[in-house]
């Protein structure tokens, strides 16, 4: 079965360092999906991108976040700097189209001390 | 803005029925989705709907009412694996497109 690919599973770092998060979407699937998890938000949409177009970034704070598709295979989420506060899991999922079921990778679950 | 509402958690016995509710609010709505995320794992999708009515799949059930706002999740057979939080989405139709937005989750717990 085609999966969505994530790296790192795991990241362990210090604040103000920075952070890069990849994502391997689906072969085929035009969109791509960064979402964050946390107890408290639940899952949380970051940044949409159709054909590699970011369409919206609105839930992603825009001082420190940032999403590229620097191609159809590898999309990234970087922190720069990072807070304690970004402390989550971090998703990435793909899809067809943006009316079709998404496929999320594992996830990286990333703390910030 | 959209609002999604499901209860926070729900326990029920192994072999029986369970009913996940979830109710929302929204604009230009275009679908709703079921997905399971079985702790320390990803969601996976379970089921769509997009017209009224009941879409069956093996012992998991999805039921819509878009004048209600109100769709659920039926489970069947109830087995320990199905322990797990259990997330509704709501499609909304924007201007560049789809936006899934997802509610809290119901974490449903199954004993023997």
């Amino acid at each position: 079965d085609a999966r969505v690919t994530q790296t790192p599973r795991h990241k362990v770092t210090e604040m103000g360092q920075e952070v890069t998060m990849r994502c391997q979407p689906i072969l085929g699937h035009n969109t791509v999906f960064w979402y964050r998890q946390t107890m408290m938000q639940g899952l949380e949409l970051l940044a949409y991108f159709r054909n590699r177009a970011p369409l919206d970034d609105s839930g992603m704070p825009k001082d420190r976040f940032s999403a590229e598709m620097p191609d159809a295979t590898l999309a990234t989420l970087k922190i720069q700097p990072s807070e304690p506060r970004d402390s989550a899991v971090y998703f990435c999922a793909s899809g067809r189209d943006d009316n079709q079921p998404q496929h999320f990778g594992d996830g990286t679950r990333l703390s910030i001390l | 803005g959209q609002n999604i509402d499901q209860p926070t958690e729900m326990t029920a016995t192994e072999g029986a029925i369970v009913q996940i509710n979830c109710t929302y609010q929204t604009s230009g709505f275009n679908g709703l989705f079921w997905y399971q995320q079985h702790a320390g794992e990803a969601p996976t999708f379970l089921s769509y709907n997009v017209l009224d009515g009941l879409e069956e799949k093996g012992r998991f059930s999805s039921f819509l009412s878009r004048s209600k706002g109100y769709s659920y999740l039926l489970l069947k057979e109830l087995q320990m694996k199905d322990s797990a939080s259990y997330l509704c989405a709501v499609l909304s139709y924007m201007e560049y497109g789809n936006k899934l937005v997802f509610g809290a989750g119901t974490i449903l717990r199954v004993k023997s």
